[in-house]
């Protein structure tokens, strides 16, 4: 069965610079939530977004930013870089409607910043 | 204080053994609640929904008391799969957000 796809597996960057993550939901899924996991971390709520309107936001910073697209996909985008955004960036997905039902998770993105 | 509280553990069992995990949630507007396992540098895999009439999965077993607002996970016959952390999850009514307890770390020993 198909499952939640990210790109890039692993990123790395320098400080101030930018970086853009993908991800690709499970087929007919309408809602995509991204999260962050910090090294020894829980999993932190950064955004969701459902039918492709933002829906909830998290402990998002304002340096980054996101969006999803008409075939559904969604992107994270983050700029001026700082050496804390180094994690683990999870998409999930779910078929949330007006409840929240089991989400699935992608492999996660590892962005390293130096 | 966090919205989703877990005893973090380690929790260090036989093979065999029988192991409870109880979460905590302040807000008494959550509505679906989750387990979730995640292994090393993994992402969270998705081990149960925990339903009001309590739910059982082979080996496992979840319970949620809403009067206490607690949620436990039951897993019976430890195998040394089993070690991973696991991941209490609760979503609130109106909300597209699901928050994350710490997670409890269970290690099976042979």
């Amino acid at each position: 069965a198909a499952g939640v796809i990210q790109s890039p597996r692993h990123l790395i960057k320098e400080k101030r610079e930018t970086a853009t993550l993908k991800c690709y939901p499970i087929p007919r899924h309408d809602t995509v939530y991204w999260y962050q996991q910090g090294p020894g971390q829980d999993p932190q709520f950064l955004i969701s977004f459902y039918e492709k309107m933002q829906s909830d936001k998290g402990s998002i910073p304002d340096r980054f930013s996101a969006q999803q697209f008409s075939d559904y996909h969604s992107e994270l985008n983050m700029s001026s870089l700082e050496l804390g955004d180094s994690a683990l960036y999870f998409c999930a997905s779910s078929t949330a409607g007006t409840s929240n039902t089991e989400a699935f998770f992608g492999q996660g993105t590892r962005l390293t910043v130096v | 204080r966090k919205e989703v509280e877990q005893d973090p553990g380690p929790f260090n069992v036989p093979e065999g053994a029988t192991v409870a995990f109880n979460c905590t949630y302040s807000n008494s507007a959550s509505q679906s609640f989750f387990w979730y396992r995640q292994d090393c540098r993994k992402e969270p895999k998705l081990l149960m929904s925990v339903y009001s009439s309590g739910n059982e999965d082979g080996r496992f077993t979840a319970q949620l008391n809403r009067a206490s607002q607690y949620i436990s996970l039951l897993i019976r016959d430890s195998k040394l799969s089993d070690s991973a952390t696991y991941l209490c999850v609760v979503a609130r009514t109106g909300r597209r957000a699901l928050t994350f307890g710490s997670g409890t770390r269970l290690q099976v020993q042979p």
